[in-house]
């Protein structure tokens, strides 16, 4: 059970806007920055969003995140097939004193 | 170029022990922040534990403390990852990575431990 909860499906068709919520509490999402990492099959991680809703340099501006409270949101707009790959929330817990990570959510594009 | 190379996984039987390290280049390392980072095969990830840049905090999953260590070497630009009494839900690929939460983040491409009689 991850202290923060993604669903742990989604899926859209090309040209589509998904979005892969993140829900944690006053501790985690509540008090601190979230950041979403993209992995691909085969590869390790990669960083897509930072601090909430910041973008490092190389990725679209098709992804963007938001918080409000104590949930997150990822956006992929103009969907892909190559965007098929699982997404994690990740962020710090002050109540753990923490790294939580989100269980993931797998995105099929049809 | 930032590079992560990890090491030192391979099968271990239950109760074993094992050391993972991490060689870093192209950045300097004493300045960030390391983590280290699991995937149970078929799983999400899994975050073990953080060092701080000098050393002097470390923070660590519940179930792993008391069985696993962090620690680095500046001077080497290593990290390093000490995992005793281990079991088969140990078993995972593990990742090592910089700035976890941050715009500088870097993951390496993982080193796998199975743990198996």
């Amino acid at each position: 059970q991850s202290v923060l909860t993604q669903p742990p499906s989604a899926s859209g068709t090309p040209g589509q806007r998904v979005t892969i919520s993140c829900s944690g509490s006053s501790s985690n999402i509540g008090s601190k920055t979230i950041h979403w990492y993209q992995q691909l099959p085969g590869t390790a991680p990669k960083l897509l969003i930072y601090s909430n809703d910041q973008r490092p340099s190389g990725v679209p501006d098709r992804f963007s995140g938001s918080k409000s409270g104590t949930s997150a949101s990822l956006a992929i707009s103009g969907l892909q097939s190559e965007d098929e790959a699982d997404y994690y929330c990740v962020t710090w817990d002050d109540s753990l004193n923490a790294v939580v990570f989100g269980g993931g959510t797998k995105l099929t594009v049809l | 170029e930032v590079q992560l190379v990890e090491s030192g996984g391979g099968l271990v039987q239950p109760g074993g022990s094992l050391r993972l390290s991490c060689a870093a280049s192209g950045f300097t390392f004493s300045n960030f922040w390391m983590h280290w980072v699991r995937q149970a095969p078929g799983r999400g990830l899994e975050w073990v534990a953080t060092i701080k840049t000098d050393g002097s905090e470390k923070y660590y999953v519940d179930s792993v403390k008391g069985r696993f260590t962090i620690s680095r070497d500046n001077a080497e630009n290593s990290l390093y990852l000490q995992m005793n009494s281990l079991s088969a839900e140990d078993t995972a690929l593990y990742y090592c990575a910089r700035s976890l939460l941050a715009a500088t983040s870097h993951w390496g491409q993982g080193t796998l431990v199975t743990v198996s009689s």
